[in-house]
């Protein structure tokens, strides 16, 4: 079955700094990919979608980059701060009736 | 914004007795979930559930777990009997039409088997 690989685990980074985490799938049949982030305490707040169509989706200060050659995706925060402290989660489904499969999650700390 | 609540938040058993862990979901959802989280380790699919049926289980759901959805309301994911290894957090989650649309998740319920 799918596996999904996350790294870093941890990332540290400066005020302003970029951050970028990765994850990469085994399943070629992969369409639905997903970005978690979870503060403590909280639920999953969903950060970004990607579907297989698309390569490249941006929101406010970050970008989603799907690479289906390598079955890699990646979280590029580009000017992080404080506030993005939080755990950040990867997930990818199959099809829309599918489960997601969790990477293992990154924990990032942004300091001032 | 649309939230999937979780009850209770936290929950201590002893070993071997039954548990019931509580999910309202989003209220016109039809596609509902369970995950289990064990400290520091990533999230694992359980089971999810359309229109009163089981579509796809994993190998953490055990015979000793079961989800169901009485009365159209509360979601639930019952373990019975216990065992330590259940221990984890229990997040629920739903959707309106599964991956294509928006999947909600609520805060989790830490079990914590003793």
């Amino acid at each position: 079955g799918e596996q999904v690989e996350q790294r870093p685990p941890h990332l540290s980074v400066r005020e302003g700094d970029s951050a970028v985490i990765t994850c990469t799938y085994t399943d070629p049949n992969s369409y639905y990919f997903f970005w978690y982030k979870q503060e403590p305490g909280a639920s999953l707040q969903l950060l970004m979608k990607v579907f297989s169509s698309t390569e490249i989706n941006e929101g406010q200060g970050f970008t989603v980059l799907l690479n289906k050659k390598d079955k890699r995706l990646s979280l590029n925060l580009t000017a992080a701060h404080p506030g993005d402290s939080a755990a950040y989660f990867c997930a990818v489904g199959s099809s829309s009736f599918s489960k997601l499969v969790f990477g293992q999650g990154t924990s990032l700390s942004v300091v001032p | 914004g649309p939230k999937v609540l979780q009850i209770p938040s936290h929950q201590i058993i002893d070993m071997g007795q039954m548990v019931t862990l509580n999910c309202d979901p989003v209220s016109n959802h039809l596609y509902f979930y369970w995950y289990k989280q064990i400290l520091g380790q990533q999230m694992e699919f359980l089971v999810n559930f359309y229109n009163g049926k089981v579509m796809e289980k994993s190998k953490l759901f055990k015979d000793q777990f079961s989800v169901e959805r009485p009365d159209g309301s509360y979601f639930t994911l019952k373990i019975q009997p216990t065992a330590l290894e259940d221990s984890a957090v229990y997040f629920c989650a739903s959707s309106l039409g599964g991956l294509y649309t928006e999947v909600f998740f609520g805060k989790g319920t830490r079990l914590t088997v003793v």
